[in-house]
């Protein structure tokens, strides 16, 4: 049983579409995150939902809003995408929001903008 | 504000050497939490180890083993008799008692073990 699942792994689109990227974790956790590897393979968070509320939301541009409709779900989706939107994207989960639990990660998504 | 440096960007070595991958961490924080995940070449992150600030205890997991030194804000990984299989990208990460659960990853340091 995969713990956190995240779909599609792949994903290839045209610069200006619109796309979702969704994310499951079935650990019982209360907090889950999205993070972003761009090709340097440099990881940074982008959002964080503690029980579907809204925790941390680190200067995104706003073409990104994430969703989630409970709290084994957070969602992701990219409006009006760049080519600068390339990159992995991975969906985590957490225990709890105490800083002291580790992250469980997907296998992350790659998005290519053509 | 925290952050985490991994100096040596790529590492490669002979199968069964030991090898030492560097993490330096800045924090203002006085209880803080430190982790290593490895990223293999099928490219999930897979989560290694967790050190508390107040723990300065050596950790020591079969060939791998973490050395803790506050003094010095390191958070030092080493892999003893390394194996083709440990090649991978692993990264270094500190989140903040008070810091939402912000996880601040290092660049990552590249291990290539060679056969």
């Amino acid at each position: 049983d995969t713990a956190v699942s995240q779909t599609p792994k792949y994903l290839v689109t045209q610069m200006g579409n619109d796309k979702s990227i969704k994310c499951e974790q079935n650990l019982g956790h209360d907090t889950m995150y999205w993070y972003k590897q761009d090709s340097k393979k440099f990881l940074k968070i982008m959002f964080s939902y503690n029980n579907k509320e809204l925790i941390i939301n680190e200067t995104v541009p706003n073409r990104f809003s994430p969703k989630s409709p409970d709290k084994a779900h957070l969602n992701l989706h990219i409006n009006s995408l760049e080519l600068g939107d390339s990159a992995v994207y991975f969906c985590a989960s957490s225990q709890s929001r105490d800083s002291n639990q580790p992250q469980h990660f997907g296998d992350g998504t790659r998005l290519s903008i053509l | 504000a925290q952050k985490v440096t991994q100096a040596q960007t790529e590492i490669s070595v002979v199968e069964k050497e030991d090898v030492t991958l560097d993490c330096v961490y800045e924090t203002r924080d006085t209880t803080y939490y430190l982790f290593w995940y490895k990223q293999p070449p099928s490219g999930e992150l897979v989560f290694l180890i967790r050190r508390n600030s107040f723990d300065e205890q050596n950790e020591i997991s079969g060939r791998y083993s973490w050395n803790f030194q506050k003094s010095t804000s390191s958070f030092n990984f080493t892999i003893t008799a390394s194996q083709v299989v440990d090649s991978a990208v692993y990264f270094c990460a500190l989140s903040e008692r008070w810091g939402a659960q912000k996880l601040v990853f290092g660049q990552g340091t590249r291990l290539t073990i060679n056969p």
